[in-house]
């Protein structure tokens, strides 16, 4: 079974902190990398889809780093703000069965004004 | 407006009492999935869909059937339901491995 990891669990920062999150996946048989942003009452919405080594993604304060080689993804947020407060999921998509997404448990972030 | 719909929204059922769960969406992506969603245990894939007539298990099959007939529909079926089948549950849609549009989510009670 495939195996998504994602730390901390949760996080507490204050406004204006920055901040950044891991996710780690099977280095073997990569084939995409998801973001997504999950707040609470609604659905997930993506933020990155990630597919080549060396990646890096930037939307607004947000920004992602991928590294296929050794299994992980950074998450970073610059300046939180409370809005920025969510579940943030990663999701794995391997060469090896490329129907399968496998989520992380999420980094739940509360950013305190 | 692109948009994947899911119906119910909410549910309250009895164990044993066969309901279906519809996901309907009109972006013409092919790749169509559900997953249910507990505490503690994040996102798990049911089941999933890459094209008409084309399903496959995800990670937690068990006590689920789904059907994919035409592009738009992906039903998830509950033939006998049971209290540990009590989830949210939420379908999505995308172009293969590009981003996942979700659904609302369906919040399930089994008693």
């Amino acid at each position: 079974i495939l195996n998504v990891e994602q730390s901390p669990q949760s996080l507490h920062v204050q406004e204006g902190d920055s901040t950044n999150f891991t996710c780690s996946f099977p280095s073997s048989n990569f084939y995409a990398l998801h973001w997504y942003r999950w707040e609470t009452a609604k659905s997930p919405e993506a933020l990155f889809v990630m597919t080549l080594n060396g990646d890096e993604k930037k939307k607004g304060r947000i920004s992602a780093t991928l590294n296929t080689k050794e299994g992980y993804s950074y998450l970073y947020i610059k300046g939180s703000q409370p809005e920025d407060s969510a579940t943030y999921l990663c999701a794995f998509f391997s060469s090896s069965n490329t129907g399968k997404l496998i989520f992380g448990q999420g980094t739940t972030l509360q950013v305190k004004p | 407006e692109a948009q994947v719909t899911q119906n119910p929204r909410y549910l309250i059922t009895v164990t044993g009492k066969k309901l279906t769960v519809t996901c309907s969406q009109n972006m013409n992506h092919e790749y169509m999935s559900w997953y249910r969603q507990d505490p503690g245990l994040g996102l798990r894939q049911i089941y999933y869909s890459m094209n008409v007539e084309v399903t496959d298990k995800g990670d937690v099959p068990e006590g689920y059937k789904v059907s994919r007939k035409e592009k738009r529909n992906f039903p998830l079926i509950l033939e006998s339901p049971s209290p540990n089948q009590t989830s949210l549950y939420f379908c999505a849609c995308g172009q293969g491995i590009s981003e996942q549009f979700f659904g609302p989510g369906t919040r399930l009670t089994v008693l």
